[in-house]
């Protein structure tokens, strides 16, 4: 079974600043897909960012990127430029070829002004 | 277009009552999973259907769990003689039918069994 270890229950970051969410996991598969999802205090689980295994290069979208190491299974999101709207819980998630799903525990995230 | 609904977004029971929990997934999703997501933790995986069938039913605790989806669309979670450790916020995703797409959750249904 797969494994996703989120080892920063809560974390702190000035607004405007950058912040750096960590995440591993394990698998013995080759083909799979990681997530960095956010969940604020509404509840709704929103993606924020998607990455493919096979792909090298690590996926952006705008302020948020990822630190993709396949072979130390680990898959950090860095924030940039933080605003208060960043202020959630981040879960970090695994999709192996079965189409299962697998959640690390979170980072609750808040943002200062 | 809309996105997936659950209801009822809060849910009161008895121990011992039986509940049933409703999600309506974005149209033409062919994938569809219910988690639990208890207070301070990730969601945790129950099922997941692939049109009709129950692709994978490894995540449920126990018999007293059940869920359908008999037309391929929206599903229904069912929990028999609730127990006090079935409170959590109940969710639901779907997701296109290829491989390594994201699921689109919805907002929840809180369950607090008294």
């Amino acid at each position: 079974a797969q494994t996703v270890t989120q080892s920063q229950p809560e974390m702190s970051v000035q607004e405007a600043e950058t912040v750096t969410l960590s995440c591993t996991y394990d698998t013995s598969e080759n083909n799979y897909y990681l997530f960095w999802y956010k969940q604020p205090p509404s509840r709704q689980m929103i993606l924020v960012i998607r990455q493919e295994a096979y792909k090298q290069q690590n996926a952006t979208e705008n302020r948020f990127s990822v630190n993709f190491q396949k072979a130390a299974k680990s898959f950090s999101l860095k924030i940039s430029d933080s605003q208060l709207g960043d202020t959630a819980m981040y879960f970090c998630a695994f999709m192996n070829a079965g189409n299962q799903f697998y959640f690390g525990t979170g980072t609750s995230l808040t943002v200062i002004p | 277009g809309a996105g997936v609904s659950q209801t009822p977004s809060n849910k009161v029971t008895e121990k011992g009552k039986y509940v049933e929990l409703r999600c309506d997934p974005i149209s033409g999703h062919t994938a569809l999973y219910w988690y639990r997501q208890s207070l301070g933790q990730g969601p945790e995986f129950l099922i997941y259907f692939q049109g009709t069938g129950a692709a994978d039913d490894s995540g449920l605790p126990n018999d007293r769990f059940f869920a359908v989806r008999p037309e391929g669309s929206v599903s229904t979670l069912k929990i028999q003689r609730t127990e006090r450790g079935d409170s959590a916020v109940y969710l639901c995703a779907s997701s296109p039918e290829f491989a390594g797409h994201e699921q689109f959750f919805g907002p929840g249904t809180r369950l607090t069994v008294l």
